[in-house]
């Protein structure tokens, strides 16, 4: 079955700087590749996804890469601000089959 | 108005007894799932349902069973509760199965302890 791996585990910005958190995946066959924020005391939220048939895609201060020959993607937030503090899952998922499997979490805490 | 909800939030209980946690959405998605937040934060799939028939199930115990009475509503038992189910439980919802990978919506939670 599909492995996601996501790193940093943890991961602490000042305001206003950048952040980056990667993931890399098994299954050549995935082409659905979500990002979800989980806050504090709540159920995790889709912020951005990608599809295999595109390598990048933004949406204001969040973009995501995608390298299917290397398998791995990454999140990318700029001008960080206090409530991007969450943790960030990525996740994989094949065309035709709803299981998504999710990466292993990154805590971010963004610095006032 | 409240897409995905579950009751209740908090459940707490003594090993060996039996619960059930309750999901219902009103955003008339076909496919709903049960997940598995251990302390660890890892997020792991248990069970699929679309239109009311299973189509994931992980390896998950015996004494778990889901059920779908309706395609709005997901319910989740579990038997002999041991220290090991001690987790976060979430529900969710998404539209469509068998196309394109859609957006999948999460329930607020209920954290289950196990004592």
């Amino acid at each position: 079955g599909e492995n996601v791996e996501q790193h940093p585990s943890t991961l602490s910005v000042q305001e206003g700087d950048s952040a980056v958190i990667k993931c890399t995946y098994s299954d050549s066959a995935s082409n659905y590749f979500p990002w979800y924020k989980q806050e504090l005391g709540k159920g995790p939220q889709l912020i951005i996804d990608i599809r295999s048939n595109v390598g990048e895609k933004k949406d204001q201060r969040i973009a995501v890469t995608l390298n299917k020959t290397a398998k791995h993607f990454s999140l990318h937030i700029t001008e960080t601000q206090p409530e991007d503090s969450a943790v960030y899952f990525c996740a994989a998922s094949i065309r035709g089959y709803q299981k998504v499997t999710f990466g292993t979490g990154t805590k971010l805490q963004v610095i006032p | 108005d409240t897409a995905v909800s579950q009751t209740p939030k908090y459940l707490v209980t003594q090993m060996g007894n039996d619960k059930s946690i309750k999901c219902e959405q009103n955003l008339g998605h076909d496919t709903m799932y049960w997940y598995k937040q251990d302390s660890k934060k890892f997020l792991k799939i248990m069970f699929s349902y679309n239109n009311k028939e299973l189509i994931i199930n992980e390896t998950v115990p015996n004494r778990f069973s889901p059920k779908s009475p309706d395609k709005a509503h997901l319910n989740l038992h579990i038997n002999s509760l041991e220290l090991g189910d001690s987790a976060v439980y979430f529900c969710a919802s998404s539209q469509g199965a068998g196309g394109p990978v859609n957006e999948q919506f999460f329930g607020p939670g209920t954290r289950l302890t196990v004592l």
